[in-house]
């Protein structure tokens, strides 16, 4: 079975603080993706990356930044937190199909 | 912009029924097409892959059917059961893409 470990499964910080999500898998998947699912609005695609070094902005990718130093980890970056990133943040691996990890609920204090 | 929708957004039915979940999208230019459950506070688990040459997937008590030309996936599930209480969503993959575009999400809650 595929298995994709998110590093945390709550996280609290403050506004203005750098924040790092992290993201690993042991299935030697090239693509690599990050999401933000909010009530109302749905899973949204912030970046993803098809190779080590690699990435792509997705539909919301202002104030994120990733690195993909290794392939089998993807991480997500808030610059500088605000209170409208507190959210679930789901990680992904894979394409047919994509497996999830089971997110990190993250508040912004 | 691929939109994909879900209806119904909320369904509660008595446990044995078998039931319908809709999901339609807006570009039938599609590569894939995949159901996913998702329990609360959870991350989504992988139920169903279609691809776009395909017309069905079938795993246990679902079934589901894609009808690309008119833009509609249904996700039927047999007897259901108290445990299949969850939300289901709907996701394609365009065929210039990587990642999937979500529906909102039908939250089925079978009673027993």
């Amino acid at each position: 079975d595929v298995k994709v470990t998110q590093s945390s499964r709550y996280l609290v910080k403050r506004t203005g603080e750098k924040v790092f999500l992290e993201c690993v898998q042991d299935m030697d998947h090239e693509n690599m993706f990050w999401y933000r699912q909010d009530p109302g609005l749905g899973l949204r695609l912030i970046y993803f990356s098809y190779d080590v070094k690699m990435k792509e902005k997705g539909d919301i990718p202002e104030g994120y930044s990733v690195s993909r130093e290794k392939k089998e980890r993807f991480s997500l970056i808030l610059e500088s937190a605000s209170t409208n990133q507190t959210s679930m943040y789901l990680c992904a691996t894979g394409y047919q199909p994509q497996h999830f990890g089971d997110g990190t609920r993250l508040s912004i204090l | 912009k691929q939109e994909v929708t879900q209806i119904p957004a909320a369904l509660s039915v008595p446990e044995g029924e078998n039931l319908v979940l809709n999901c339609s999208f807006t570009d039938s230019a599609i590569y894939n097409l995949q159901w996913f459950r998702q329990d609360p506070g959870k991350g989504l688990t992988s139920l169903l892959l279609i691809q776009s040459s395909q017309r069905e997937q079938t795993s246990g008590r679902l079934n589901a059917s894609l009808d690309k030309s008119s833009g509609r996936s249904t996700l039927y599930i047999a007897a259901s059961q108290p445990g299949d209480s969850a939300t289901y969503l709907c996701a394609v993959v365009g065929l210039t893409g990587y990642a999937l575009n979500f529906g909102k999400g039908t939250s089925l809650l079978v009673t027993p």
